[in-house]
Order: C-alpha cells, then sequence, then structure tokens
C-alpha cells in the first residue's frame, strides 16, 4: 500500500533559524513527488513537484530535494509569515488519467518572532 | 487565488440528511479530483473525474457519489449523513495525464450536528 510519512510532525523555530522537513514514502512507481503549503482552515497551496532522484528545486526561502527514498523541504533564514503546515504528496499515475495523490499528515511549522 | 471555486463554503445540516457540494475547475483543466480532510486522518483521497468520466477512487463511501459534468465542473453528493462525516472538502483540478500539479479549491467545511 501507498504510503508517505513525514516528520517531524511540529516544529518550532526561531525567525531566521534553519532547518528541513522531511517526507519518506513508498509509492510504487513514482510519477513525481509534491509539496504543498497549507493555512489553517484553507486549500493546500502547490509550491513544487521533483520527477526523479537528485532533482531540486527553489522559491524563495524555500528549496525541495529528491532522493530515491524521500524528498526534504529545506527552509532558509525563516521568516513568521512561513509558519504553515506542509504536506508531502507521492503520485502513483501509472495509468494516464489515473492521478491519485496519497499525502502525509504534513509538519505543522511555527515560526516564533 | 488557485482559480478553483467551490460552494458553498460553509454547510451545516443534520445527520441522515443530503448534500452537495459543487466545485469549478481551473480554465483549461480536464481533471477534477475529491478530498476529505478531517482532524485525525488528513487529506484522503476520494475520487477523480477527467474529462466526465471517473478515473480512480478511493476511500470513498457508498453514501458518497460525484459526477463530472460536460461543462467540468463537478458535484459530490453526500447522502445519509453521519456525525463522523464533519470535515473539509476539498476540490483540486488539473490539466491531466502524465504531467499536471493538481491545484486546490478553498474547500467546503461540512459540519453535521
Amino acid at each position: 500500500e501507498d504510503q508517505v510519512t513525514q516528520s517531524p510532525e511540529a516544529l518550532r523555530l526561531q525567525e531566521g533559524e534553519s532547518s528541513s522537513l522531511n517526507c519518506s514514502y513508498t509509492v510504487s512507481g513514482l510519477r513525481g513527488l509534491f509539496w504543498y503549503r497549507q493555512d489553517p482552515g484553507k486549500g493546500p497551496e502547490f509550491l513544487f513537484t521533483l520527477y526523479s532522484a537528485g532533482e531540486e528545486k527553489e522559491k524563495e526561502r524555500l528549496k525541495a530535494t529528491l532522493t530515491k527514498k524521500e524528498s526534504f523541504l529545506h527552509i532558509t533564514a525563516p521568516k513568521p509569515e512561513d509558519s504553515a503546515t506542509y504536506l508531502c504528496a507521492g503520485r502513483e499515475g501509472s495509468n494516464f488519467g489515473n492521478e491519485k495523490l496519497t499525502f502525509g499528515t504534513g509538519t505543522r511549522l511555527t515560526i516564533i518572532p | 487565488d488557485s482559480g478553483v471555486t467551490q460552494t458553498p463554503k460553509h454547510l451545516i445540516t443534520a445527520t441522515g440528511q443530503r448534500v452537495t457540494l459543487r466545485c469549478s475547475p481551473r480554465s483549461g483543466d480536464l481533471s477534477v479530483y475529491w478530498y476529505q480532510q478531517s482532524l485525525d486522518q488528513g487529506l484522503q483521497f476520494l475520487i477523480q473525474y477527467y474529462n466526465g468520466e471517473e478515473r480512480a477512487k478511493g476511500n470513498i463511501l457508498e453514501r458518497f457519489s460525484a459526477q463530472q459534468f460536460p461543462d467540468l465542473h463537478s458535484e459530490l453528493n453526500l447522502s445519509s449523513l453521519e456525525l463522523g462525516d464533519s470535515a473539509l472538502y476539498f476540490c483540486a483540478s488539473s490539466v491531466g495525464g502524465r504531467a499536471g500539479e493538481q491545484f486546490f479549491g478553498p474547500g467546503t467545511r461540512l459540519t453535521v450536528l
């Protein structure tokens, strides 16, 4: 069964204190590893897609990386507005038009001013 | 703003009732996905439609059904509602096919009393 596990469940950082969030996956025939940001009561906001081991993508203070078994979301010098829940998801997508995402339970990130 | 719209934003109803949630995908997107998010279970995939046809099914209860109309909007019907059905229901859309990120709507918060 496809599984995505995120750690830690919650992380509190001081403003400017860099860290990394982990996402490990067992998704057969992985066709993409996705990162989303979700603010309370709102829909997930797309951040990155990674397709192959070694791939990296950056956006402002965030950088996502992918290995064969896990992905990391690195946060450099975070600001309070980076506080949110970060969700990781794997897509099986073995058949055309079947693009089910399996989500992890997320890491709740709090940046303290 | 992701471009995906959902109505209503909030819905309060009683056990045993039936409700319909509506989703309009981003312009040009052919795939629509429904997800359920509750506090104890995280984001769970329910069902996917691609250009009017069902393409993937997740842990969707028999009391729930969905369809995608010729204009590509989608409806999720929930019947014989139980207290445990209280959750946030999200719709997402994508271009479809092997590539394409999923973009989420703002969600419908369902409360069953």
